[in-house]
Formats: C-alpha cells, sequence, structure tokens
C-alpha cells in the first residue's frame, strides 16, 4: 500500500522568501506523484505532477518540485511567495494502473505574511 | 466549462436521516470518485468508478453507497446519517493519466 507524509501541518513565511514544503511517500511500485493546492472554500486545483522523465517538475503559479527516487521525496518549491499562495498544500501518490486512486497526504497550511 | 458540479453545497441532517449528494460532470471523463476531507487527516477516498457500470470500495466505504447513474453522474448516499460523517465531500473526475478535477465540495454537518 502506498502512503504520503507531510511532516508540516503548517509553514508560515514572510512575502518574497523561499519556501519548501517537504512531503515523503513510501511504495512498492513505481508512483505518480502530484501537488494539489486547496484555497479556503474551494476544492483542489492541481498546481504539478511527475509520471517519468524528468525529475525536476514546473507547474503553475511557479512552484516546481523535484522527485528523488533514492529518498522517496517530492518536495514542492518556490523561490518567493505571494500573499496569494496562502492555502492548504498537499502531496499525493497514485500507482500507474490506468486511473488514478490517489493517496494524499495530511496537508500542510502556507501562511504568506506580510 | 462547468467542469464538476456538486450539490448541494451545504447541508445539516439530524443523525439517522438520509440524503444524497449528487456530482455531475462535463468532461466526458471515464472515472468518477468520492473524497472526505476531514482535518488533520487530508482526503480519503470512499468510492471510486473506473467507468460508467462499475463501482468499488476505497479506504473508507462504510456507511456510504453509491450509484454512477451514467458517465455524467456519480452519486454519493448516506443511508443513515451519523455525527462521525460530519465533513467536506469532494467529488473528483479523470480520464486515463489525467489529473483530478475536483468539484467544489459539500460541507455535510450531522447533528
Amino acid at each position: 500500500a502506498q502512503s504520503v507524509t507531510q511532516l508540516d501541518s503548517q509553514v508560515p513565511v514572510f512575502e518574497e522568501a523561499p519556501v519548501e514544503l517537504r512531503c515523503n511517500y513510501s511504495s512498492s511500485v513505481s508512483v505518480y506523484l502530484f501537488w494539489y493546492v486547496q484555497y479556503p472554500n474551494q476544492g483542489l486545483q492541481l498546481l504539478l505532477k511527475y509520471l517519468s522523465g524528468s525529475t525536476l517538475v514546473k507547474g503553475i503559479n511557479g512552484f516546481e518540485a523535484e522527485f528523488n527516487k533514492s529518498q522517496t521525496s517530492f518536495h514542492l518549491r518556490k523561490p518567493s511567495v505571494h500573499i496569494s499562495d496562502t492555502a492548504e498544500y498537499f502531496c499525493a501518490v497514485s500507482d500507474p494502473t490506468g486511473f488514478q486512486k490517489l493517496v494524499f497526504g495530511t496537508g500542510t497550511r502556507l501562511l504568506v505574511s506580510p | 466549462n462547468a467542469g464538476v458540479t456538486q450539490t448541494p453545497k451545504f447541508q445539516v441532517l439530524k443523525t439517522g436521516q438520509s440524503m444524497t449528494l449528487q456530482c455531475a460532470q462535463d468532461m466526458n471523463h471515464n472515472s468518477m470518485y468520492w473524497y472526505r476531507q476531514d482535518p488533520g487527516m487530508g482526503l480519503r477516498l470512499i468510492y471510486y468508478s473506473a467507468s460508467e457500470g462499475t463501482t468499488d470500495k476505497g479506504e473508507v466505504p462504510n456507511g456510504y453507497n453509491v450509484s454512477r447513474l451514467n458517465k455524467r453522474e456519480f452519486s454519493l448516499r448516506l443511508e443513515s446519517a451519523a455525527p462521525s460523517q460530519t465533513s467536506v465531500y469532494f467529488c473528483a473526475s479523470s480520464v486515463a493519466v489525467s489529473p483530478l478535477h475536483f468539484g467544489n465540495g459539500t460541507r455535510l454537518t450531522v447533528t
């Protein structure tokens, strides 16, 4: 069975500072990895995904993540955050069976202050 | 383009009452899903439907039933609501290895 660990439940950061949100996964098979963002009172939106190929994945809103197979990690980074990045971020994993039964982490709330 | 539409947006039930959460997608996706979101627990899969006519249990199916009415619609039914089912419910859809598209959720309170 797959699982995802997001160790940080909340990450406070100042505007224009860099941020890293950590995600570690466990799986006995190859995986697809995702980061989703949830703004208040909304559903989840895809930020970026890793299916195969380059381990550095770029997403929307200036976010990027790096797949590290040896460390089973998929950390999300942004070099300079904005107030509007305040949201909850979820890492998720699935196996490549042709449809996606995502397993989500517990989420990290990013709080950006001026 | 509506995407994934969930109704209702909010609902309050008394213990033992029943209700059906509706979900419809207009993207011609094959697969549909129901998740629940609880504080500190992320999203957990309740049921999914890989294609029209099939449904399967996810991680937390107890107390729920689903119906894949057609390719567009996937409903979630609570036969006898319990306070433990107080949650935010999300419907999602996808095709092949495309990312999931989520609705805006239904906030359910069971008293």
